[in-house]
């Protein structure tokens, strides 16, 4: 049981390059979500799902798309990438709130380390 | 949409002492406040968590306390060791709606000196 796993864990981009972060879970999940984090702002949010085929915009979603083909991968892309979007992204997949055994828990990835030069 | 502020954002203490993180919430609908421990490098992990019907939750040495009047609540980590060094966040959400997002405060360095 693997939980959640990000991929690549670490990449340098040039300012303009594209990239795809990918996430998958094996805990049959159906919300999954991106977060940013940057030193002094906290976990941002970015997208998020609520189901296969579904996506949403969080708080910080300018700059970023994403998909969500299969219920258990999420996508994060970059289509055109800005110094402004070197941080480190996590993955973080939970049950919906109306079945059990839903307990608000998030579980993250490790992260991926992306620097935009 | 909610709103959590946390203070402080960084906090050292003496091996042994007790450490307290406070956290205020705007949306008096919220009713689900996790915190999260994110040690060096590492990522983050649910440490404890409480629900609007309850005041007080306690696992060992870590301790949530909520006054829902007020809307705020705190982690509160008695002796204190090395290891409880990290980053920790506060979250605050309406369990039960169809989001089910995480409100996160801008996180607590914790730094306890040997």
């Amino acid at each position: 049981n693997a939980g959640v796993t990000q991929t690549p864990k670490f990449r340098v981009l040039k300012t303009g390059q594209s990239m795809t972060l990918l996430c998958a879970q094996d805990m049959n999940h159906e919300y999954m979500y991106w977060y940013r984090q940057d030193p002094g702002m906290g976990l941002r949010l970015i997208h998020y799902s609520v189901g296969e085929g579904t996506t949403a915009k969080g708080e910080v979603p300018d700059g970023y798309n994403v998909s969500r083909l299969k219920k258990q991968n999420f996508l994060l892309g970059l289509e055109s990438a800005a110094p402004s979007q070197t941080s480190v992204y996590f993955c973080a997949s939970s049950y919906p709130p109306r079945l059990a055994p839903y307990t608000g828990e998030l579980f993250f990835g490790e992260g991926s380390r992306l620097t935009v030069l | 949409g909610e709103n959590v502020e946390q203070h402080p954002s960084t906090l050292s203490v003496q091996e042994g002492d007790s450490a307290v993180i406070k956290c205020t919430y705007s949306d008096s609908a919220s009713n689900y406040f996790p915190w999260y421990k994110q040690e060096l490098g590492k990522r983050p992990q649910l440490i404890i968590d409480i629900r609007s019907n309850v005041g007080e939750k306690k696992d060992q040495r870590i301790a949530v306390t909520l006054n829902k009047t007020a809307k705020h609540f705190s982690l509160h980590i008695t002796e204190t060791q090395p290891e409880d060094s990290a980053v920790y966040f506060c979250a605050a959400t309406r369990r039960g709606s169809t989001l089910g997002r995480l409100y996160f405060g801008r996180g607590t360095q914790l730094t306890v000196w040997p």
